[in-house]
Formats: structure tokens, sequence, C-alpha cells
């Protein structure tokens, strides 16, 4: 079974940083494209990431290129996403997700259950 | 970044009725790399279709997608009261991946 855990999330100021990490298992890891998605509160989805398998390919949303930078080790089955320079808007729950392929232009075919960031003063 | 519009934005209709979504896209999307998910009150987004038309594993054949270069369509062929949730599109073809607004189906 597919099984997605976030940690990482929880109240920064605005400026602040967080590194989130997914754990991942019940499958290989280091054959899927993985990604990082965002949903504000009462909002609709936003994709924010994604890093091809053997993290050759990264890409980044533009309201967040500059800022963010996703990562993994693949000897530990562990997605990451260091967010910088937070902002206010950046407050959203946020997805870890598998790809379907190992390239990154594949749908997201697992979800984590997220974790929360709140960005506030 | 290639926008997707999704409409409408709320659609209201009773169990056993078909569900007709659209989603448009602001330039051809590549290869016809477009999917749609189903999210529901307190639950993760769940993949129903890629491709534009492919069902993922364990997805009703009442669901359906078809479409190309910038419009799609999701169908519903008949509600079921599990089916009452918001859809998303998403287009995978660019190395800016984007999310439409989503498209709520609510009980008439």
């Amino acid at each position: 079974e597919v099984q997605l855990l976030e940690s990482g999330g929880g109240l920064v100021q605005p400026g602040g940083s967080l590194r989130l990490s997914c754990a991942a298992s019940g499958f290989t890891f280091s054959s899927s494209a993985m990604s990082w998605v965002r949903q504000a509160p009462g909002k609709g989805l936003e994709w924010v990431s994604v890093i091809s398998n053997g993290a050759g390919s990264t890409y980044y949303a533009d309201s967040v290129k500059g800022r963010f930078t996703i990562s993994r080790d693949n000897s530990k089955n562990t997605l990451y996403l260091q967010m910088n320079t937070l902002r206010v808007e950046d407050t959203a729950v946020y997805y870890c997700a598998k790809n379907r392929g190992s390239g990154t232009y594949s749908p997201l075919d697992y979800w984590g259950q997220g974790t929360l960031v709140t960005v506030s003063s | 970044e290639i926008v997707l519009t999704q409409s409408p934005g709320t659609l209201s209709l009773s169990p056993g009725e078909r569900a007709t979504l659209s989603c448009r896209a602001s330039q051809s999307v590549s290869s016809s790399y477009l999917a749609w998910y189903q999210q529901k009150p307190g639950q993760v987004p769940r993949l129903l279709i890629y491709g534009a038309s492919s069902r993922a594993t364990g997805i009703p054949d009442r669901f359906s997608g078809s479409g190309s270069g910038t419009d799609f369509t999701l169908t519903i062929s008949r509600l079921e009261p599990e089916d009452f949730a918001v859809y998303y599109c998403q287009q995978y073809g660019s190395s800016s991946l984007t999310f439409g607004g989503g498209t709520k189906v609510e009980i008439k």
C-alpha cells in the first residue's frame, strides 16, 4: 500500500523558513517523480514543485521560484521542500504527491494527508 | 504558463443525472497531458482520469474524459451520491504544471 506521510508544518512568521518532509513507502520511491501541491484554506489546488526520480529535473511555480527548493533522498525514501522567505500567502495545506511516472510530465496518482503551514505574525 | 479555466463553477444536479464538466486551456496541452481529480470535503484529491481519457485504477466506468488541444471534458454518466464533490483538471505537459480553479458538483 502506498503511503505518503508529510511532516514539518507549523506556524512561522513572515520572512521565516520551514522544511517539509514526506516519508514514502509501499512503492519504489527511486522510480517515481514526486510533487508538492498546496491548498489555501477554502481554496483550490495549486501546484508548487516537481522533481524527477533521479533529481535531475526540478520545476517550480512562479509564485515560489527562488524561495522554495525541492529535493529528495532516495536512500531514505524521503521528499523535502525547503521553504524560505515565507509570506502570508504561502499559508496552506501542503500535500506530497507521487507522480505516476519517473519523469515530471506525469499525473499525481497518490497523495499524502497534508501538513498545514501557517505564516502569520 | 498554461492557464486552465473550468466551467461551470458550480453544477447543481440530482442523483442519476449526467454531469458534463469543461476545462479549457489558454494554449494547447502537449500530448493530451490532462488529468482530472476529485476532492470531497476533508479528503485528499483522487486521480480519476489521465492522458485526457484514461481512467485511473479503480475508477468506475461512469467517469469518462475526452478532448484534446485546448478543450477537455469530464463526463459522469449517472451521478451517484458519492460523486458530489469538487473536480479539478490539471495539465502536466509543460514544466509549469497547473490546475484549474475547480467545478463543484452539488446536489440539487
